[in-house]
């Protein structure tokens, strides 16, 4: 069983739209979560920090259930350049080694 | 603030033959990693460096990869010798506690 596992997608969502990417996670050790983002060929780039008690930053929304060890990140309003890869990453506080899902692709059209 | 500098860019090589990938961290960041990307996957780390010493190289393919981080600043990446399997992006990053994590551009590779 793979560490981290995030559907790959792809999401295609008009503009607009509100879209939702869910990840879990294998190792109940994980103590820092996050939300990268990587455009086609670029590197991955922090997009936000996860907590316990949720965290929103504009139009994005993380979410973290340590019991179900799930983590979510709802888009809203989407816009053409929200178009990218979302990668679900853990670490633990200890090793500061993050440990990548696949990612899920979306893409906003028109 | 300059990023993670990494070179070159890319790189096309035949399989069997060395290959090695350069990466100069942020200023002041102890900790270094090398991770694989291959295409459609997310980020797989190689290696992680705490200064010049080496914290977790448990998924380095170590008959064909080698790093080194001499001085506990630059680091290089070894493939010697490269499969197919090996064309992927490789990333450097470099992190403090207190600054998160920041990665380089990359490296993409192409084994033929």
């Amino acid at each position: 069983r793979k560490e981290v596992e995030q559907d790959p997608g792809p999401f295609n969502v008009p503009e607009g739209a509100t879209v939702a990417f869910n990840c879990t996670y294998s190792n109940s050790a994980s103590q820092s979560f996050f939300w990268y983002r990587q455009d086609c060929r670029k590197e991955p780039k922090l997009l936000m920090s996860v907590y316990s008690s949720g965290n929103e930053d504009g139009r994005f929304t993380a979410q973290l259930n340590r019991a179900s060890q799930y983590i979510s990140l709802l888009i809203r309003d989407s816009k053409l350049s929200d178009s990218a890869t979302y990668l679900c990453v853990v670490s633990n506080y200890n090793t500061d080694k993050l440990i990548f899902g696949t990612g899920t692709r979306l893409q906003v059209f028109p | 603030e300059a990023g993670v500098a990494q070179s070159p860019r890319y790189k096309i090589i035949e399989k069997r033959q060395s290959v090695a990938f350069w990466c100069n961290p942020i200023s002041g960041h102890a900790t270094l990693y090398w991770y694989q990307q291959i295409l459609g996957q997310g980020p797989k780390l190689l290696i992680q460096f705490q200064n010049n010493g080496v914290v977790d190289d448990s998924q380095l393919p170590k008959d064909r990869f080698s790093a080194e981080r001499l001085k506990g600043v630059d680091s290089t990446l070894k493939i010697q010798p490269a499969k197919l399997e090996d064309s992927a992006v490789y990333l450097c990053a470099s992190s403090r506690r207190t600054d998160g994590y920041t990665f380089g551009s990359g490296t993409r590779l192409t084994v033929v």
